[in-house]
C-alpha cells in the first residue's frame, strides 16, 4: 500500500492566492521530509528539507517566504505556496526519509495550476 | 555542485533490451538510485547501488562503478508498460537526492 500521501492531488487557484499542500507519512514516523518541484519534462528539483520541530532548510534560489513549510508532527508536513503566480504552476512532490536514512518514499504528487 | 547526466530519450522494441547510462559528479556519495516515473505520477523506486557491481532484480538490473562515476540501468524483455521516464539520482553526503533530467524510454510494438 501507499507509504506517503499528498493532498490535494490537483489544485487550480487564481494568481495572488495561497495554496496549502499536505504530505503525510502513513507507515512510520518521519523526522525528515523533502519537498520537490518538477516542471514538465524536467527532473525533480529539491526545494527544501522539512524537519520536524525545527525550521525547514531551503535550497539555494528557493524563497522561504514564498514557500512556507511546516512540519508540525512526525507524520505531517505542509507546503504553502503564498501569493501564487502562473510561474509557480508545477508538479510538487514530497518524500519521506525512511528508517534506513538512505531511502526516500515519494508521495503521489500535487499538480498546481495558477491562472 | 552536483552534475548528473543521462540520455534524454531512448526507443526500443517490445521484447528487446535497453541500457540507460548515467554519469555523475557529486560532492560525496551515499548511493545511487534508479526510479521509474510515468507521466503525471510520482517516481517509484527501482534500485539502489552503493557498492560496485551489478544488482539484479527480475527484468531490471543496475550497475555501479564508483571510481568511474558511472551507472547503468538495464531493462530486459521490454514490455509496453515499461514506457516511462527513468531517473538516475545520487545521494550525497547529507543524504539529499540529486536527480538527473531523466531518460524517456518509448517501447514500440
Amino acid at each position: 500500500g501507499a507509504v506517503v500521501s499528498q493532498h490535494p492531488s490537483r489544485v487550480i487557484c487564481k494568481s495572488g492566492t495561497s495554496v496549502k499542500i499536505e504530505c503525510r507519512s502513513l507507515d512510520f514516523q518521519a523526522t525528515t521530509m523533502f519537498w520537490y518541484r518538477q516542471f514538465p519534462k524536467k527532473s525533480l528539483m529539491l526545494m527544501a528539507t522539512s524537519n520536524e520541530g525545527s525550521k525547514a532548510t531551503y535550497e539555494q534560489g528557493v524563497e522561504k517566504d514564498k514557500f512556507l513549510i511546516n512540519h508540525a508532527s512526525l507524520t505531517l508536513s505542509t507546503l504553502t505556496v503564498t501569493s501564487a503566480h502562473p510561474e509557480d504552476s508545477s508538479f510538487y512532490i514530497c518524500s519521506v526519509e525512511g528508517p534506513g536514512s538512505y531511502e526516500q518514499y515519494f508521495g503521489p504528487g500535487t499538480r498546481l495550476t495558477v491562472t | 555542485g552536483q552534475n548528473i547526466d543521462q540520455p534524454t530519450e531512448m526507443t526500443a522494441t517490445e521484447g528487446a533490451i535497453v541500457q540507460i547510462n548515467c554519469t555523475y559528479q557529486t560532492s560525496g556519495f551515499n548511493g545511487l538510485f534508479w526510479y521509474q516515473q510515468h507521466a503525471g505520477e510520482a517516481p517509484t523506486f527501482l534500485s539502489y547501488n552503493v557498492l560496485d557491481g551489478l544488482e539484479e532484480k527480475g527484468r531490471f538490473s543496475s550497475f555501479l562503478s564508483r571510481s568511474k562515476g558511472y551507472s547503468y540501468l538495464l531493462l530486459k524483455e521490454l514490455q509496453m508498460k515499461d514506457s516511462a521516464s527513468y531517473l538516475c539520482a545520487v545521494s550525497s553526503n547529507d543524504y539529499k537526492l540529486s536527480f538527473g533530467a531523466g531518460t524517456t524510454v518509448t517501447v514500440r510494438a
